[in-house]
């Protein structure tokens, strides 16, 4: 069956420092899988999703994800933090042809 | 942008009442969703719909679940008798297509809380 795991529940980082939101996932065949951001009284915003290709994913608002498949992971990065990255992320793998399958979510501070 | 909406932002209602949740998804999107998520807990996907019919649907999604297009903008969900356990944030999403490329496209929610 296919699932993902986001490990952590909150990440606290500095304004201005790396931030790094992990996520592993187990599918069998190939793995879509997308990232999800979601702000207080908002609906999930799409940041970036891997289909194929290049293994580090660039998305929106300058994140970008790194698929290991060896490690079976997706995790978000952001070289500097900033106060309004503050926020629910989530990340999903297609767990067929219609639904996405989401992890728990990990909430992000970040700390001015 | 265009995006998903959804109204009520908030529900409040009886158990055994039923309820209905609206959506109205972005223009040219074919494909519909419905997804809950239970205080503290994963969002799960409850069902999708194309060309007026359910193309998949969870466990979850049983008899007192159903959902319709009744025009041509919006997407219902329908609580025939609401259960305390129904009590969550439910989002709606759209999609342009099925294939990997084409992202889901979710609305701010409804929070349904069930007494």
């Amino acid at each position: 069956a296919q699932s993902v795991a986001q490990p952590e529940d909150q990440v606290n980082v500095a304004e201005g420092n790396p931030l790094t939101v992990k996520c592993t996932y187990s599918v069998s065949g190939n793995p879509y899988l997308f990232w999800y951001v979601q702000y207080p009284n908002r609906g999930l915003q799409f940041l970036l999703k891997y289909i194929t290709g290049d293994n580090l994913v660039k998305g929106s608002y300058g994140f970008e994800a790194e698929f290991n498949k060896s490690q079976t992971s997706f995790h978000l990065k952001k070289p500097s933090a900033l106060v309004s990255d503050s926020a629910l992320y989530f990340c999903a793998v297609r767990g067929g042809t219609y639904k996405y399958i989401f992890g728990t979510g990990t909430r992000l501070k970040v700390l001015a | 942008e265009p995006e998903v909406t959804q109204t009520p932002s908030h529900q409040v209602t009886q158990m055994g009442q039923e309820v209905i949740l609206r959506c109205v998804p972005i223009s040219n999107h074919l494909y519909f969703y419905w997804y809950r998520q239970i205080l503290g807990q994963k969002v799960e996907f409850l069902v999708s719909f194309y060309n007026n019919e359910i193309s998949e649907k969870s466990e979850i999604f049983d008899d007192q679940f159903s959902v319709e297009r009744p025009d041509g903008s919006n997407f219902t969900l329908k609580i025939r008798s609401t259960k305390l356990e129904d009590s969550a944030m439910y989002f709606c999403a759209s999609s342009q297509g099925t294939g990997p490329s084409y992202e889901q496209y979710f609305g701010p929610g409804t929070r349904l809380t069930v007494t």
